[in-house]
């Protein structure tokens, strides 16, 4: 079986701060991994994957992932926060099988302080 | 090109009453899913359809929940009956199939509150 595990459910950062989001996985097969974004009132929209290729992923609107064997990890960052960064966003696993599916983390909210 | 379109995107009924969800995937899209989002956790997949037939409906609460896709193209939802923990957004995804790698492409949800 495969999880994913976001600690917190609230993150506040300043405008033009950087952004850490966290992001550990446990898989028992090479994993691939998303994070999606979910601004209110709508669906999730892909930010970002890796699927083995190259460990460090850049997704739209500057984001950016990391995908650290060692550490099970897939944080996602951004360099300089923006307030239409506000939204909650979810990490996810998948085995890219041929059935494969999503299985999501609980989600963390970013809020983005003036 | 056009997204998963979801209706109705709002719907309040009493427990023990009867909803229904409709979804129409990206057009090529082999595989359809309907995810429970309940407030302040992430989707759980509920069922997974590649065409028209089910691939996985593990976690379907069988007693109440059932879903159909006809001719491996649009899908519905349905609960009968209602209950309270019901209340939730339910979103359907597609995507290409086989070899997508669990990329999925989503509706804006459709959000049941269960009176």
């Amino acid at each position: 079986a495969q999880s994913v595990t976001q600690l917190g459910s609230h993150v506040s950062v300043s405008e033009g701060a950087l952004v850490l989001l966290r992001c550990n996985y446990s898989s028992s097969v090479p994993p691939y991994l998303f994070w999606y974004v979910q601004y209110p009132n709508q669906g999730l929209q892909l930010l970002l994957k890796y699927t083995s290729a190259a460990t460090l992923v850049k997704g739209i609107n500057g984001f950016e992932a990391e995908f650290k064997k060692s550490e099970t990890s897939f944080h996602l960052t951004k360099p300089s926060a923006h307030m239409s960064d506000a939204a909650e966003y979810f990490c996810a696993v998948s085995d890219g099988g041929a059935n494969s599916k999503l299985t999501f983390g609980k989600g963390i909210t970013l809020s983005v302080r003036p | 090109e056009a997204g998963v379109a979801q209706s109705p995107r709002y719907k309040i009924i009493e427990k023990r009453q009867s909803v229904a969800f409709w979804c129409n995937p990206i057009s090529g899209h082999a595989t359809l899913y309907w995810y429970q989002q309940i407030l302040g956790q992430g989707p759980k997949l509920l069922i997974q359809f590649q065409n028209n037939g089910v691939v996985d409906d593990s976690q379907l609460p069988k007693d109440r929940f059932s879903a159909e896709r006809l001719k491996g193209v649009d899908s519905t939802l349905k609960i009968q009956p209602a209950k309270l923990e019901d209340s939730a957004v339910y979103l359907c995804a597609s995507s290409l199939g086989p070899g997508s790698a669990g990329e999925l492409f989503f509706g804006e949800g459709s959000r049941l509150t269960v009176l």
